[in-house]
């Protein structure tokens, strides 16, 4: 069964904003991560959040966590072009740390 | 050099045929996986094996059956191909002893079942 939702589905932004992508999930996490997958390519982790940890920084990326009401949020400044790619979430669960993925999230930058 | 590397990147193949994917990763890592990721993007893991032994085994008709020689590869082999079966088959990589660890994915087997 599916654990994370993303949304929105597609977010189209000029270069230059910020884009905020949102994902919930349903059970206890170990961890929650973003990935990014180009278009006929593999995912590639952005970061990962423990399930003890609030708010994480990498370079342009901000990732904050709230478990009270299972969801996160990921947070890219100053969008390039080089950003057009789907955004994934995914919880790591259970005693293997099992990765289960959403949706994903369209993300378009306009230059 | 490649980290996590999967052959063929392309597979086309007819119905009712039997097809492997293999995987190799450089990575030390001690766990492995496969995904199986549809044409709506949708990424579901199929298996895991860590230090060779499975540990996660999804939903997946016994046609699919993965196999791991050592601890750096992890082979799919599929029986009696089916339309449906048509994908993107993802391998990745992690370290699990080390706790909350991100996964490596290679670069992905498009299968196209005609």
């Amino acid at each position: 069964s599916q654990q994370g939702e993303e949304d929105p589905q597609a977010l189209s932004i000029q270069e230059g904003e910020n884009a905020t992508m949102n994902c919930s999930y349903k059970t206890s996490i170990n961890n929650l991560q973003w990935y990014r997958q180009n278009s006929g390519r593999g995912l590639v982790h952005l970061i990962l959040i423990r399930s003890n940890e609030r708010e994480k920084h990498s370079g342009r990326l901000r990732v904050t966590l709230d478990t009270s009401k299972k969801s996160s949020s990921l947070l890219i400044t100053a969008s390039r072009a080089a950003d057009t790619a789907s955004y994934f979430c995914a919880t790591a669960t259970g005693a293997n740390s099992k990765l289960t993925f959403g949706k994903g999230i369209t993300l378009s930058v306009r230059p | 050099d490649t980290a996590v590397s999967q052959t063929p990147k392309y597979l086309v193949t007819q119905m009712g045929n039997d097809k492997s994917i293999k995987c190799e990763q450089n990575l030390g890592h001690d766990t492995m996986y496969w995904y199986k990721q549809d044409s709506k993007k949708f990424l579901k893991i199929m298996f895991s094996y860590n230090n060779k032994e499975l540990i996660i085994n999804e939903t997946v008709p016994n046609r699919f059956s993965p196999k791991s020689p050592d601890k750096a590869h992890l082979n799919l082999h599929i029986n009696s191909l089916e339309l449906g079966d048509s994908a993107v088959y993802f391998c990745a990589s992690s370290q699990r002893d080390r706790g909350n660890t991100e996964a490596f994915f290679g670069q992905g087997t498009r299968l196209t079942v005609v």
